[in-house]
């Protein structure tokens, strides 16, 4: 079953801040993010696996609870480079082959 | 390093006929998946193979099938092509499977008239 994201879309002036969620009806093992510019392959942010942990990518950073079954993407002092599509991909089990992805939520960053 | 190749690029084919998409992984990578992307949603998991064997399959009907070659490489086929087939289909390829870093290629472009 796809995760749900939310907000669909989001505009942001260079520097500010945002956060883009992800939510399951299953229990999650691991959610994956990536970010997709247009015409372009997908790109791989950073993946957390089961056990709350947080991550982060230069000021991009996520965090994962279990018990909610939900992850956050946090997008600090946003660049123009930021601009895309953000997709959260989840795994619902350790052998689960299956890497499902939400709808995906388009970030627009304006100088 | 090359990144993950997918041949061809872009194509065009006619209802009910049959397509191969091919996917070239990262070298070392033992692990290829298949997506197929609408325009304006995300990857739609199509199938998973892991040391030449299928690990996971999506919700997708039987027309659609794939293998993994010794060398790693892989295929996708599809069968009685419709025009609800027309999509991007992506490769992604990881070091191992499941819950690592995935590698997509540029895509392959499907046009069903």
């Amino acid at each position: 079953q796809q995760p749900v994201q939310s907000p669909q879309a989001v505009i942001l002036r260079e520097g500010e801040d945002a956060v883009i969620n992800c939510s399951s009806s299953k229990a999650l093992y691991s959610v994956h993010w990536y970010r997709q510019k247009h015409g372009e392959a997908p790109v791989f942010l950073m993946i957390l696996l089961k056990g709350g942990e947080q991550k982060g990518h230069e000021k991009i950073s996520a965090s994962f609870n279990e018990k909610k079954q939900q992850s956050s993407l946090y997008l600090t002092a946003s660049q123009l480079s930021y601009s895309g599509t953000y997709f959260c991909g989840t795994e619902i089990g350790s052998n689960d082959y299956k890497l499902s992805f939400g709808a995906g939520t388009t970030v627009t960053v304006r100088a | 390093d090359a990144g993950v190749t997918q041949s061809p690029t872009h194509l065009i084919k006619t209802r009910g006929q049959h397509v191969t998409l091919r996917c070239s992984p990262i070298s070392g990578h033992k692990s290829v998946s298949w997506y197929q992307q609408v325009l304006g949603q995300g990857p739609q998991f199509i199938f998973q193979y892991y040391e030449k064997e299928e690990r996971g399959r999506g919700n997708f009907p039987d027309r659609f099938s794939a293998r993994q070659f010794p060398n790693y490489s892989s295929e996708l086929n599809v069968n009685a092509l419709l025009l609800g087939d027309s999509a991007l289909y992506l490769c992604a390829s990881s070091l191992e499977a499941p819950y690592t870093e995935a590698f997509f290629g540029q895509g392959t472009r499907l046009t069903v008239v």
